[in-house]
């Protein structure tokens, strides 16, 4: 149980262009959802938090315009790189509080691959 | 201030030999505590998860932590290396917001080594 889906695993996209990433909850309904950033050989970067049907909250020196995330519906949050550009290309991986009630433990998805040319 | 520190970017053991890699945390609430592991180019496998109930705490592949509150350390170890155990490892405390949302605060990784 406890399964976090992303999709795609990999995509490379112009320099320009926009990317939609999804990150999907399959076996459980989560409230919170996490997107991460991650540089090699570097650790998690938090990027931002998702709740569901409302505005994401943002770390500090994210910028929301660039990064739109989008939490629709209990299962589902998307990340999209708008006008990306190569400094934007990373391993970018999401993960999921469950349940309504509070929770501790996350659930990683298993990362996108961004590379912009 | 909530923080982790994991001390040894780097570690090497020979296979066969006892793995041990540090992490430290700082909270000034109970913490929840975890490991997990990374293979390259991969999300994160969860190893063990200290959430208040026994000290000792064992995982997968043969891991296992000890919660040791008043040195505010979680160290993770394995008796015997195996090839396989090569990977960066990641620890990580799970701490509230000012919303009453748990976030993580993660260290900054160690990448392990082992040598045949």
């Amino acid at each position: 149980g406890a399964v976090v889906s992303q999709h795609p695993s990999w995509v490379i996209c112009k320099s320009g262009t926009s990317v939609k990433i999804e990150c999907r909850s399959l076996d459980f309904q989560a409230t919170t959802m996490f997107w991460y950033r991650q540089f090699p050989k570097q650790s998690l970067m938090l990027m931002a938090t998702s709740n569901e049907g409302s505005k994401a909250t943002y770390e500090q020196g994210v910028e929301k315009d660039k990064f739109l995330i989008n939490h629709a519906s209990l299962t589902l949050s998307t990340l999209t790189v708008t006008s990306a550009h190569p400094e934007d290309s990373s391993f970018y991986i999401c993960s999921a509080l469950p349940g309504l009630a509070i929770s501790v433990e996350q659930y990683f998805g298993p990362g996108t691959r961004l590379t912009v040319t | 201030a909530q923080s982790v520190t994991q001390l040894g970017s780097h570690v090497s053991v020979s296979e066969g030999a006892l793995v041990l890699l540090r992490c430290n945390y700082s909270s000034s609430v109970p913490p929840y505590l975890f490991w997990y592991v990374q293979y390259p180019n991969q999300g994160l496998q969860l190893l063990l998860k200290y959430t208040s109930a026994a000290t000792l705490v064992k995982g997968i592949n043969g891991f296992e932590a000890e919660f040791k509150k008043s040195e505010t350390s979680f160290h993770l170890t394995k008796p015997s290396a195996h090839m396989s155990d090569a990977a960066e490892y990641f620890c990580a405390v799970s701490v509230p917001d000012f919303s009453g949302t748990y976030k993580y605060i993660f260290g900054t990784g160690t990448r392990l080594k082992v040598l045949a």
